[in-house]
């Protein structure tokens, strides 16, 4: 398994709009995943694609996946102040261990 | 269906004390995951175990740490002599594993280990 660049680091909105985060990777996957963990607390599986898709969608939450660029987008539309939180992004190819990179820190203002 | 729960969610030691970490996974699920995220860092990977198998320990420090998922009873994280760089969040997650290339973990709350 190898480990997710997320980007930015850090993003700042108003309630009501939309956050986007991107993510990187470096070798082959059979599907990439996206965590959430709000402030020290447990992960939150949200979504996982798989590498024949393209995009995925979720509520709120649309993921994209280029595989011939090695990227995946988050998008969540109307933010909310509950959106506050840490989201990884998680490549994933096999053997059972996911790896976590730093992750984009959200936050969203009311 | 409950999901995964760990115990203690608080656990505070001294110096040279034994911390025992416990994990009952999600029904059904009979793949087990460690990870410790340190403060102020990102989760790491400890160790993935199946029922009374340890898979692989890659991310286990050498020595003072152990963990075992018996076929009856809760996964156990162990840690021996505890030092104050022990301080941090443990997770664990689970999973069915019907899928090699789709498969999904699960966290619990983790356990927040206090060192003094």
């Amino acid at each position: 398994s190898q480990q997710g660049e997320e980007d930015p680091q850090a993003l700042s909105i108003q309630e009501g709009e939309n956050a986007t985060m991107n993510c990187s990777y470096k070798t082959s996957i059979n599907n990439l995943q996206w965590y959430r963990q709000n402030s020290g607390r447990g992960l939150v599986h949200l979504i996982l694609i798989r590498s024949n898709e393209r995009e995925k969608h979720s509520g709120r939450l649309r993921v994209t996946l280029d595989t011939s660029k090695k990227s995946s987008s988050l998008l969540i539309t109307a933010s909310r102040a509950a959106d506050t939180a840490s989201y990884f992004c998680v490549p994933y190819n096999q053997g059972g261990k996911l790896i976590f990179g730093q992750g984009t820190e959200l936050s969203v203002k009311p | 269906n409950a999901g995964v729960m760990q115990n203690p969610r608080h656990l505070v030691r001294r110096r040279g004390q034994e911390a025992r970490l416990r994990c009952s996974p999600m029904k059904g699920h009979s793949h087990v995951y460690w990870y410790r995220q340190l403060p102020e860092e990102g989760l790491k990977f400890m160790v993935y175990l199946q029922k009374e198998n340890i898979i692989d320990e890659s991310g286990m420090p050498k020595e003072r740490f152990s963990a075992e998922f018996p076929k009856e009873g809760p996964s156990i994280l162990r840690i021996q002599q505890v030092v104050r760089g022990d301080s941090a969040a443990y997770f664990c997650a689970s999973s069915r594993r019907d899928s090699v290339i789709s498969d999904t973990q699960y966290f619990g709350p983790g356990t927040r280990l206090t060192v003094l």
